[in-house]
């Protein structure tokens, strides 16, 4: 399977505890991407990655997450102190550059994260 | 900045019945556009995309879309519903270099 892969696909967790997700993209996509879905809305942008470099944060990202692409293949996405509000579905994507065969998004099956 | 407004948060149509999906966009240079649609519990799957080709754009499933620029618009649409249709359908836009900015949505119910 070719496809983009996100481990957990599900998370509970007790407020004020750490969790951490993976994604493995597709493995000629250089560029990475996480997004945040809550019920209801459409997946808010939170960060990604050209390679190894991470190239733009969103003001969502609070100091309490973190990213991280160390050798520019897979990704982790990590929650300090969790809180209530940050129960969603986290969603991560990988593509092409622009320019390079760019035809869109191809996206995991998403973590869930409940906080209780 | 660019963004995406999607008109009518659920649309309700009959088995067999035109689909009409409204999407309208914001961007200071030519858009990519996309439609993605997520069924319950699943990730997103890309309907169909517009990158500056043809502004017809054919997508899976039998749904297409438009490219209007003097409208800004980028409808989705179906010629006849199916019941596995039924799921929440986004649009999205991008511009060179910056990430994908997404719609809130719009849920599409079908009935038999």
């Amino acid at each position: 399977d070719t496809g983009v892969s996100q481990d957990p696909r599900h998370k509970i967790t007790k407020r004020g505890q750490n969790v951490t997700f993976r994604c493995d993209p597709i493995s000629e996509h250089n560029r990475l991407y996480w997004y945040r879905q809550t019920l209801g809305q459409g997946p808010e942008f939170l960060t990604y990655f050209q390679n190894e470099a991470q190239l733009e944060k969103s003001r969502l990202l609070s100091d309490r997450f973190s990213a991280e692409r160390p050798k520019g293949s897979f990704s982790t996405l990590e929650i300090q102190r969790t809180e209530q509000g940050d129960s969603a579905m986290y969603l991560c994507a990988s593509s092409t550059a622009v320019g390079q065969g760019y035809y869109g998004y191809t996206f995991g099956s998403g973590t869930r994260l409940t906080v209780v | 900045a660019q963004s995406v407004t999607q008109l009518g948060s659920h649309v309700s149509v009959s088995e067999g019945a035109l689909v009409l999906l409204r999407c309208n966009y914001s961007s200071s240079v030519p858009p990519y556009l996309f439609w993605y649609v997520q069924y319950p519990n699943q990730g997103l799957q890309l309907l169909l995309k517009y990158t500056s080709a043809a502004t017809l754009v054919k997508g899976i499933n039998g749904f297409e879309a438009e490219f209007k620029k003097s409208e800004t618009s980028f409808h989705l649409t179906k010629p006849s519903a199916h019941m596995s249709d039924a799921a929440e359908y986004f649009c999205a836009v991008s511009e060179e270099g910056t990430a994908l900015i997404f719609g809130k949505g719009t849920t599409l119910s079908v009935s038999s």
